[in-house]
């Protein structure tokens, strides 16, 4: 069945980076487009990133843009999130999410990303 | 990119039929059929409940309906059970650089 794991959330201050990791497993991970979605606390849902099943396109959101990098590792079913110069505001709960035509599928369970001094 | 506009709040009684609304622009839910809907316990993880407007994905209940008009699609819950009492999100897909948006959430109450 698919599975999709995040880990690598944690408390980091305002300013420093933190990369989130997603394990993908139970479907062919290069035939499908990947999201990562977030949710601060008590709040919506927002979307955040995406690449593409071939890996020849990366969207962003404006909020994250040139600040957030989505990667994809294939030979270890892999996608990963690179954060850079976080902010109080991208406090969340970071969701990796499959794409499944214009929805998302699957979502993994989140990983929460603090950012504080 | 704005969120889509969702009431806060639906409340319904066990058996009955709810709405709940989502409101877009020409860029988002009115110039595609690309929305979708969530379920969300506390704690959890989203579910899919419908893509492109009103199907279902493998396994979903078919007590779940979707539509759309112009810029508001609207999720429709028959038969409503204490299980539905969750927080429902509409998504669709945009023309802005900001490729997806999530409706601002709404909460269902089974009375």
């Amino acid at each position: 069945q698919v599975q999709l794991v995040e880990s690598g959330g944690g408390v980091v201050q305002p300013g420093r980076s933190l990369r989130l990791s997603c394990a993908a497993s139970g479907f062919s991970f290069n035939n499908y487009v990947m999201h990562w979605v977030r949710q601060a606390p008590g709040k919506g849902l927002e979307w955040v990133a995406l690449f593409s099943y071939d890996g020849s396109n990366k969207y962003y959101a404006d909020s994250v843009k040139g600040r957030f990098t989505i990667s994809r590792d294939s030979s270890k079913n892999t996608l990963s999130l690179q954060m850079n110069s976080l902010r109080p505001e991208d406090t969340a709960v970071y969701y990796c999410a499959r794409g499944m035509r214009s929805s998302f599928d699957y979502w993994g369970q989140g990983t929460l990303v603090t950012v504080s001094s | 990119q704005s969120a889509l506009t969702q009431p806060a709040s639906v409340s319904g009684s066990p058996g009955q039929s709810i709405t709940i609304s989502c409101t877009g622009t020409n860029s988002d839910v009115g110039n595609y059929n690309y929305v979708s809907w969530y379920q969300q316990h506390p704690g959890k993880a989203p579910k899919l409940l419908l893509y492109d407007v009103n199907n279902r994905p493998s396994g979903a209940s078919n007590r779940f309906s979707g539509s759309k008009s112009g810029n508001t699609a609207s999720l429709t819950i028959s038969g409503l059970q204490a299980e539905d009492e969750a927080d429902y999100y509409c998504s669709s897909y945009t023309s802005s650089t900001t490729l997806y948006v999530f409706g601002t959430g709404t909460k269902v109450t089974v009375l």
